[in-house]
């Protein structure tokens, strides 16, 4: 069956301009989670959905970073006036369910690449 | 929160077994060990996770210290595409997984 899409697979952006990011999760998922992933690094945890509720974005850098998942299914991640310190590959993923004593497998997507100029 | 250390990188020989070790000497009881791999650019991929009991499936086989402090992964019999990075990964006390830097695996021919 088709697995999480991220959408656009790249994109360019000039510094102070936003930039909206797109996750289609694999259907029936319930949960939904933003990473951002900096060359030679794992990915850090931004955020995470559970339905269209928003459970924990202790992870956000700032609060020119924002997501919302209004129906429980894609989600946008959203960056403010974006700066060079932003480039970054952004990554989707999704899980059936989390249990609360147990992390469900994650299923990423193929991230989007971000270049602030 | 448990945090996880990888060796950065690490050889085998195409066809031999791969142990990829992990320490983890702050895990609490009720912790899992998660490990997950990532090739080239790609999106990181599900391999295996465990609590306290060894396990094994299609792709590998965890071990898990009897003090659970640290883990190993072993890949039986290492292929060419798994060159990779793997990571070892804890849940934080939100169960959200805390990602390290991994390891590097290069198999070789």
């Amino acid at each position: 069956g088709a697995g999480v899409s991220q959408s656009p697979r790249y994109k360019v952006t000039k510094r102070g301009q936003d930039v909206a990011l797109r996750c289609d999760p694999i259907s029936g998922h319930v949960s939904l989670y933003w990473y951002r992933q900096a060359l030679g690094q794992g990915p850090e945890f931004l955020t995470y959905f559970n339905y269209e509720a928003q459970q924990d974005k202790s992870g956000l850098p700032n609060d020119r970073f924002s997501a919302e998942r209004p129906e429980g299914s894609i989600s946008t991640l959203t960056i403010q006036r974006t700066e060079q310190r932003d480039s970054a590959m952004y990554r989707c993923a999704s899980s059936l369910v989390l249990d609360t004593s147990y992390q469900e497998t994650q299923y990423f997507g193929p991230g989007t690449r971000l270049l602030v100029l | 929160d448990a945090k996880t250390t990888q060796p950065p990188s690490m050889d085998c020989a195409e066809g031999r077994a791969a142990n990829l070790p992990c320490n983890h000497s702050t895990i609490s009881g009720n912790e899992y060990v998660y490990w997950y791999r990532q090739i080239h650019s790609q999106g990181p991929q599900y391999i295996i996770h465990g609590l306290k009991n060894n396990e094994t499936n299609e792709m590998a086989s965890l071990i898990i210290t009897e003090d659970r402090k640290s883990s190993t992964l072993i890949l039986p019999h290492a292929t060419l595409r798994d060159t990779a990075v793997y990571y070892c990964i804890v849940q934080d006390s939100n169960y959200q997984l805390i990602w390290g830097a991994g390891t590097k695996l290069i198999i070789k021919p």
